[in-house]
């Protein structure tokens, strides 16, 4: 059975500040792994996909990496912002259209 | 943003009653899936619906139905309600997308409150 585990659970920095949210998995036989935000109370905006055969995505100030042997992926916010301030999710996928097993999520918060 | 659309977006119950969530997804989106978001927690898969058709279920009691009509739209109908079913209802639909790969696309959830 997958399991997906993120830290930290939540994390507060100052504004301006580079940071980077962990995500493990416990199988590694995985078919893509995406990164989500939330914001409180809404719905799941996807930011990255990362297949299981790439190594890393980008987007603006975001990157995720994907090592899938070691079961682990990071996703690195740079120059960070007040406005980035969610729970950031990261989710693993067994099979093309299969379930997403989530891992908790890290509640950021960043201060101006 | 997906196009996937939820109803309704918050309703309260009362324990022992019977709930129903609707989720429309984008047009030509033919699979469903719904999940569970408790509080402070990640959602849990309940189950996914493709061509009228449960073909994979989570952990879930049987007091969790689904159905799917001929045009993708979906409902989730949870019975008996305990309190312990409060949470934020996602539907999601996946598509082949952009990233070469198959991406689900989340709706903004159903808020239900069991008091």
């Amino acid at each position: 059975k997958q399991e997906v585990t993120q830290i930290p659970a939540a994390l507060s920095v100052p504004e301006g500040e580079n940071l980077v949210l962990n995500c493990s998995f416990t199988d590694s036989a995985i078919y893509n792994l995406q990164w989500f935000r939330q914001d409180p109370g809404k719905g799941l905006t996807s930011l990255l996909l990362i297949q299981s055969s790439q190594r890393e995505q980008t987007s603006g100030r975001l990157n995720a990496s994907l090592d899938k042997s070691s079961g682990r992926s990071t996703l690195y916010i740079a120059a960070s912002q007040p406005g980035d301030s969610a729970t950031y999710l990261c989710a693993v996928s067994g099979n093309a259209g299969n379930m997403l097993t989530f891992g908790g999520g890290t509640r950021l918060m960043v201060k101006p | 943003d997906a196009g996937v659309t939820q109803s309704p977006t918050h309703l309260i119950k009362t324990r022992g009653q019977q709930v129903t969530l609707r989720c429309s997804p984008k047009s030509g989106h033919d699979t469903v899936s719904w999940y569970q978001q408790a509080l402070g927690q990640g959602p849990q898969f309940i189950f996914q619906y493709y061509e009228e058709e449960e073909r994979q279920r989570g952990n879930f009691p049987d007091r969790f139905s689904g159905h799917q009509f001929p045009n993708y739209s979906s409902e989730l109908n949870v019975n008996a309600l305990l309190l312990g079913d409060s949470a934020l209802y996602l539907c999601a639909t996946y598509l082949f997308g952009t990233s070469g790969s198959y991406e689900q696309y989340f709706g903004p959830g159903t808020r239900l409150t069991v008091t």
